[in-house]
């Protein structure tokens, strides 16, 4: 079947630190792979995807590389703000399919 | 421009009662998806409607859950005789076209239910 796992939160971090939000996949066929991100009172939006092995997305600093031999797509942020505190949902999609498969969400709080 | 929106943002009932939650997809958009959030959850999806093909219901979690989309536009989620568990924020999210890799969603802001 097709599922998404990222790692449990919360992840408390100091600004400036370095962030690093697991998340690997099963999936059948060649998904492609999603990170949004929901602000608190918020709706959720895209933050990056990658659609093919080895393509790297990147947005607002932050970056995840699929990578297909692990099936993994870690997103990571080298400095992180106050205002990247949120909830990041990473997420695959199936070419062919309808459905988008979410995992459960890591809350991230950056404290000054 | 418009995003999606929902309505209501907030309903609170009593459980045994019928809810309708409504869903404005960004204009043009052909697929629309409802899911489900509740505490400590991740998103479960519930069904996905795409132009005139029938819907892909696979994700209801019972027979109390239905949808509907008229118009290929507005699309309305109704929860019958309502149970506490069904209590979650539901969201509502339009792509341009569906089905996967390249098609980004977009979210409405959700409609928080509570069920007394």
């Amino acid at each position: 079947g097709n599922s998404v796992t990222q790692m449990e939160g919360p992840v408390t971090l100091s600004e400036e630190a370095f962030l690093t939000i697991n998340c690997t996949y099963t999936a059948t066929g060649y998904p492609s792979l999603f990170w949004y991100v929901q602000y608190p009172g918020e709706g959720l939006q895209l933050l990056l995807k990658a659609t093919k092995a080895d393509d790297k997305g990147s947005n607002k600093g932050f970056e995840a590389t699929y990578r297909k031999e692990t099936t993994s797509f870690h997103l990571e942020k080298g400095s992180v703000q106050v205002s990247d505190s949120a909830v990041y949902f990473c997420a695959l999609s199936r070419n062919t399919g309808n459905q988008f498969y979410f995992g459960t969400g890591t809350s991230l709080t950056v404290i000054p | 421009g418009a995003g999606v929106s929902q309505s209501p943002s907030n309903k609170v009932t009593e459980k045994g009662k019928d809810v309708e939650l409504r869903c404005d997809p960004i204009s043009g958009h052909t697929a629309l998806y409802w899911y489900r959030q509740s505490l400590g959850q991740g998103l479960e999806f519930l069904i996905y409607f795409q132009g005139n093909s029938a819907p892909d219901k696979s994700g209801l979690p019972s027979d109390r859950f239905s949808a509907e989309r008229t118009g290929g536009s507005v699309s309305t989620l109704t929860i019958q005789r309502t149970q506490q568990e069904d209590s979650a924020v539901y969201l509502c999210a339009s792509s341009l076209v569906g089905g996967g890799s390249y098609n980004e969603q977009f979210f409405g802001p959700g409609t928080r239910l509570t069920v007394l």
